[in-house]
């Protein structure tokens, strides 16, 4: 069974800060990983890939990818109460396709 | 682009009655992906297809169940009979294998009363 392991938060940041944002996967195999962003009532929103060891920026996103630890992160610099939203960490394995993890809340505090 | 078309948005059924879902995935891309979301399941994948073909439909939950991608454009998921516990949201995600990527329908919200 692969599994993608995310604590469910809530996870409470001030306006400005840094929400950083964690997941890990049991699939030593997988070999392409993803960022989702959920708002309350609306689908998940694609907002960062990655595929290979180390950071990614985009904006005021970073991710983070340690395959030897197996452990992918996601830096949200400058939180905006809009970042609010439940954040899903999900894996592709070598034979699978993408599994999710079952998300982070994320609460921004004005 | 349009991106994913699903409809119906809303549905209310009553237990006993079929449901038939539909998606339009994405023009271009191969591979086409049935979840179903609860609160306390989380996000389930039901079903997937890679070039029309259903590869893995282990998620289904039961024979109640049914998928069919009868072309590249369009998809069904098909509840008969429906019950109660089916209620959720189901997303229709349309990939691109070259990425690994999908990208989310707006989702049907299913109610069987």
């Amino acid at each position: 069974q692969k599994e993608v392991e995310q604590n469910s938060g809530p996870l409470s940041v001030p306006e400005g800060a840094i929400a950083s944002l964690n997941c890990t996967y049991s699939d030593r195999g997988s070999q392409s990983f993803f960022w989702y962003r959920q708002y309350s009532g609306k689908s998940p929103e694609l907002i960062m890939s990655i595929y290979s060891n180390g950071d990614k920026e985009d904006g005021r996103f970073t991710a983070q990818l340690n395959k030897a630890s197996q452990y992918v992160s996601l830096l949200i610099r400058d939180s905006q109460p809009s970042d609010s939203a439940t954040y899903l960490c999900a894996v592709v394995g070598g034979n699978t396709p993408l599994v999710f993890g079952k998300g982070t809340r994320l609460s921004v505090i004005a | 682009d349009a991106g994913v078309i699903q409809s119906p948005r809303h549905e209310v059924t009553e237990m006993g009655q079929e449901v038939t879902l539909r998606c339009k995935p994405i023009s271009g891309h191969n591979s086409l992906f049935w979840y179903r979301q609860t609160m306390m399941r989380g996000l389930e994948l039901l079903i997937y297809f890679n070039n029309n073909v259903p590869i893995d439909d282990s998620g289904m939950p039961e024979d109640r169940f049914s998928a069919k991608m009868p072309n590249a454009s369009f998809s069904t998921l098909k509840i008969q009979p429906s019950e109660p516990r089916d209620s959720a949201v189901y997303f229709c995600a349309s990939g691109d294998r070259a990425t690994d990527t999908q990208y989310f329908g707006p989702g049907t919200r299913l109610t069987v009363l």
